[in-house]
């Protein structure tokens, strides 16, 4: 069945520097979406992204999803305390009415 | 507009017994889906139910059941629980066709299995 890897695990950042995850998925998506978990919160959607090779940007966060529509990484610029959580991305199959595959999340620390 | 809310927020029970989780869509709301999240796993889909009908289920054992009411709130029932049983278990709902649907999620129910 479908899979999406989602890389690094961890990251932890000086405040100021940017920080970059990436999903992978074994099959072609229909959509991507992006979820932001703050420490003891629940998944918050951020963006969907739905074109091959897509790019949105929501302020110092840009999103990309790639020509292939396999893959798709969120960016932060200048990361701020305020970035700490764990980011998802979740995956939509091709096929009918399946589930949004989600990755197992990167989770962000910032030290100030 | 309301959220999705979910009751209770925190449980504790013991091995063997069985345990009931609500949850209620937003309004107008008529997929809910069910995730279990543990800090190894991620979040791990356990189904999802659309105008009263389980339209897919993730791979957990017949343990884990559900239901959707004709008001489109949603419970899941998990019978004879076990330690590893003991986790997040979230929400979330959506207009219709979960894949291309934001899922909008609850605050979760957080389940210690003693």
């Amino acid at each position: 069945g479908q899979q999406v890897m989602q890389i690094p695990q961890y990251q932890h950042v000086q405040e100021g520097e940017d920080f970059t995850t990436y999903c992978n998925s074994s099959t072609t998506l229909s959509n991507i979406q992006w979820y932001k978990q703050r420490p003891g919160g629940h998944p918050v959607f951020l963006i969907q992204l739905v074109k091959s090779g897509e790019v949105k940007k929501q302020k110092r966060l840009t999103f990309q999803f790639g020509e292939a529509k396999k893959n798709s990484s969120l960016h932060i610029t200048a990361t701020q305390t305020t970035d700490v959580g764990t980011y998802f991305c979740a995956g939509g199959g091709l096929s009918g009415n399946t589930p949004l595959v989600f990755g197992k999340g990167t989770r962000l620390s910032v030290i100030a | 507009k309301a959220g999705v809310t979910q009751t209770p927020r925190y449980l504790i029970k013991t091995r063997g017994q069985q345990v009931t989780l609500s949850c209620s869509p937003i309004s107008g709301h008529r997929s809910v889906s069910w995730y279990q999240q543990t800090p190894g796993q991620g979040l791990q889909f356990l189904f999802e139910y659309f105008s009263e009908t389980q339209r897919n289920k993730g791979n957990f054992p017949g343990r884990f059941s559900g239901r959707q009411f004709s008001n489109s709130r949603s419970e899941m029932n998990v019978s004879t629980l076990e330690l590893g049983d003991s986790a997040l278990y979230l929400c979330a709902s959506s207009l219709a066709q979960i894949q291309r649907e934001t899922q909008y999620f609850g605050p979760g129910t957080r389940l210690l299995v003693l």
